[in-house]
């Protein structure tokens, strides 16, 4: 069965800091996309990156990056230079072809606390 | 311009009152979802829609309905609400059942009293 697993909770990270935030994923299927959003407290959910399985390269986009190891099913998001602005909750998803409901397999999510 | 709006934003209600929460999105997708946010921040899909074609989580209530008027419009209808329901409420689009990302709503807090 499909799954996302995001192990932290919480974390606290100084401002400037670079962040990483796991997250490993559980498919059969060889065709997969893994997406990364933020929820500020505002509550609206922000796309952030997103990472195809048949992908050679990781995704990069502005200060974020995703560390895509797939031999390990691991998509860990990086935030270079942290920022104030930064903190939020941050989840993993992904979409696979064997889903017929098309939908997102979300983790549970990461809450952010930049420090200033 | 809004790529997906959903309205209100906030509902405080009743119990064993019917509500509606409306979504609109402007991107031209063809496929639309709801979802609940519950107070852990958990995210489950309820419901999606492609090309008339609904799939409905097998979890949900039958209080719980989405009526699509037209593609780029996905309506949720609840009925006898509970206290239960109370949680944030999100649509969201997407393009195509490949590997795109889905563009979330603001979403809609409902609170039943």
């Amino acid at each position: 069965a499909q799954k996302i697993t995001q192990t932290q909770p919480g974390m606290f990270v100084q401002e400037k800091e670079a962040v990483t935030l796991d997250c490993t994923y559980d498919t059969s299927d060889p065709s997969y996309g893994l997406f990364w959003y933020k929820q500020p407290s505002s509550g609206e959910m922000i796309f952030l990156i997103y990472q195809g399985s048949y992908d050679q390269q990781n995704a990069t986009e502005g200060r974020y990056s995703l560390n895509f190891q797939k031999a390990r099913k691991s998509a860990n998001l990086v935030i270079s230079a942290s920022q104030l602005g930064d903190s939020a909750m941050y989840f993993c998803a992904m979409r696979d072809s064997m889903d017929s409901n098309y939908q997102l397999i979300w983790g549970a999510g990461t809450k952010l606390i930049i420090k200033p | 311009d809004t790529a997906v709006s959903q309205t209100p934003k906030y509902l405080v209600t009743q119990m064993g009152n019917d509500k509606s929460i409306k979504c609109e999105q402007n991107l031209g997708h063809d496929t639309m979802y709801w979802y609940k946010q519950d107070s852990k921040k958990f995210l489950k899909i309820m419901f999606s829609y492609n090309n008339k074609e609904l799939i409905i989580n097998e979890t949900v209530p039958n209080r719980f309905s989405p009526k699509s008027p037209d593609k780029a419009h996905l309506n949720l209808h609840i009925n006898s609400l509970e206290l239960g329901d109370s949680a944030v409420y999100f649509c969201a689009s997407s393009q195509g059942q490949g590997h795109t990302e889905a563009f979330f709503g603001q979403g809609t807090r409902l609170t039943v009293v």
